[in-house]
């Protein structure tokens, strides 16, 4: 099983500021990455596949990065509404594996 | 309007048995994998196993094999998680998402609003 492993744990910037999310995996996934934005008391949206590759309707300053094993997720200037949990998910080897995720949090 | 929508939520007791539902509608049912993510409470998400409705193949994380069972029902396009003996530690929040494949790689492009179950004697 691939361990995705996420860091920081929390990142506490305000707005405007730029969040960069890193999701380290165990052995190569290829560019077989997406991550996934969960705020408080809805389910999870896709918001990058294929590493560098947004989902419908997420805004450009979200972008995504990396391969093999080490990803990166940006958002160059956070809005109110990015403050949230952000999770990776491998979607090259069965089981299907998620990061322990990174709480983006109002400084 | 594609949509996923969960059944309500469940209060159960240890050693009951449970079968929560997602029923979808606007997409071919039988063409996408669905499948079901645990989140325990302040937790994080864990994938727990797959469903294929054209041929009911369904692919179990090993976590979760044996604990549950995933099932589809094309004739009202509802999958299906179901526990045969219910315990405290499967109090937690499921969520049913669809599971594309873009290329080789699987990610889930559509989710349910999640079903609370909460187990407690």
């Amino acid at each position: 099983e691939i361990v995705l492993t996420q860091s920081p744990a929390t990142l506490s910037l305000s707005p405007g500021e730029r969040a960069t999310l890193s999701c380290r995996a165990s052995q190569s996934v290829g560019s077989y990455l997406a991550w996934y934005q969960q705020k408080p008391g809805q389910a999870p949206r896709l918001v990058i596949y294929d590493s560098s590759n947004r989902a419908t309707g997420i805004p450009a300053r979200f972008s995504g990065g990396g391969s093999g094993t080490d990803f990166t997720l940006t958002i160059s200037s956070l809005e109110p509404e990015d403050f949230a949990v952000y999770y990776c998910q491998q979607g090259d080897n069965w089981p299907l594996t998620f990061g322990g995720g990174t709480k983006v949090e109002i400084k | 309007e594609v949509q996923l929508v969960q059944s309500g939520a469940e209060v159960k007791k240890p050693g009951e048995s449970l079968k929560i539902s997602c029923q979808t509608s606007g997409y071919t049912f039988s063409s996408y994998w669905i499948g079901w993510v645990r989140q325990m409470p302040g937790k994080g998400l864990e994938w727990m196993g797959i469903v294929y409705p054209g041929d009911s193949d369904t692919r179990y994380s090993p976590s979760f094999q044996g604990q549950v069972t995933i099932s589809a029902d094309r004739s009202s396009a509802t999958a299906f998680l179901q526990w045969s003996s219910l315990k405290a530690s499967d109090t937690a929040i499921f969520y049913c998402a669809r599971l594309v494949s873009l290329g080789r790689a699987f990610y889930f492009d559509l989710w349910g609003r999640g079903t609370l179950v909460a187990v407690s004697s």
